[in-house]
């Protein structure tokens, strides 16, 4: 079963706005990561925030952890037509060994 | 080298077909696994490797068979499969656990 839901389910926005998807999940954490994906291929890693951390920031992204809400949200700031893709967050509630993915929110950039 | 290679891109078989996926990483993980990937969801586990034995296989059918055979190296061997599990397969790898994974690029299979 799936441990995130990730909201929306799908965003569209102008080139130059900035985007947010937030994941919400069920259990106990140790770190949750985010991960971009292009349509039909493999996954890349954005950046993970470990249960102590609460913000973390990497070139335009940036990422909150709320544990007490259990959530977390991804922020793209000034898109470009290249952050078309979906993104998932990723949690190893399941496990140590396990990583179980959201739901996914599908991004597009209008030019 | 910080890519994780997966053969083939495509592959289309029969039912009774005997067919294998092979992943390679050369980044030093001991961690490596397999995903599902059906359009418009999220991956699925199914097996994860650790120090090359299995540690993890989520109740997946006996028609997909893993195989660890070095540190570098993972296949999913392939035997009678069903249309529904026609989806992208992606190999992955990671340092250890609680690490970010390096995804390969996926096989999509297709299941006549």
């Amino acid at each position: 079963s799936q441990q995130g839901e990730e909201d929306p389910q799908a965003l569209s926005i102008q080139e130059g706005e900035n985007a947010t998807m937030n994941c919400s999940y069920k259990t106990s954490i140790n770190n949750l990561q985010w991960y971009r994906q292009n349509s039909g291929r493999g996954l890349v890693h954005l950046i993970l925030i470990r249960s102590n951390e609460r913000e973390k920031h990497s070139g335009r992204l940036r990422v909150t952890l709320d544990t007490s809400k259990k959530s977390s949200s991804l922020l793209i700031t000034a898109s470009r037509a290249a952050d078309t893709a979906s993104y998932f967050c990723a949690t190893d509630a399941g496990g140590n060994e396990k990583l179980t993915f959201g739901t996914g929110t599908r991004l597009t950039i209008i030019p | 080298d910080t890519e994780v290679t997966q053969t083939p891109k495509h592959l289309v078989m029969g039912m009774t077909n005997k067919k294998s996926l092979k992943c390679e990483q050369h980044m030093g993980h001991r961690a490596m696994y397999w995903y599902k990937q059906k359009a418009k969801k999220p991956p699925e586990l199914m097996f994860v490797y650790s120090y090359e034995k299995l540690s993890i296989n989520e109740s997946v059918p006996s028609r997909f068979s893993p195989e660890c055979p070095n540190s570098s190296l993972l296949n999913l061997h392939l035997h009678a499969l069903q249309p529904e599990d026609s989806a992208l397969y992606l190999c992955a790898s990671s340092l250890s656990y609680n690490y970010e994974q390096f995804f390969g690029p996926g096989t999509r299979l297709t299941v006549l």
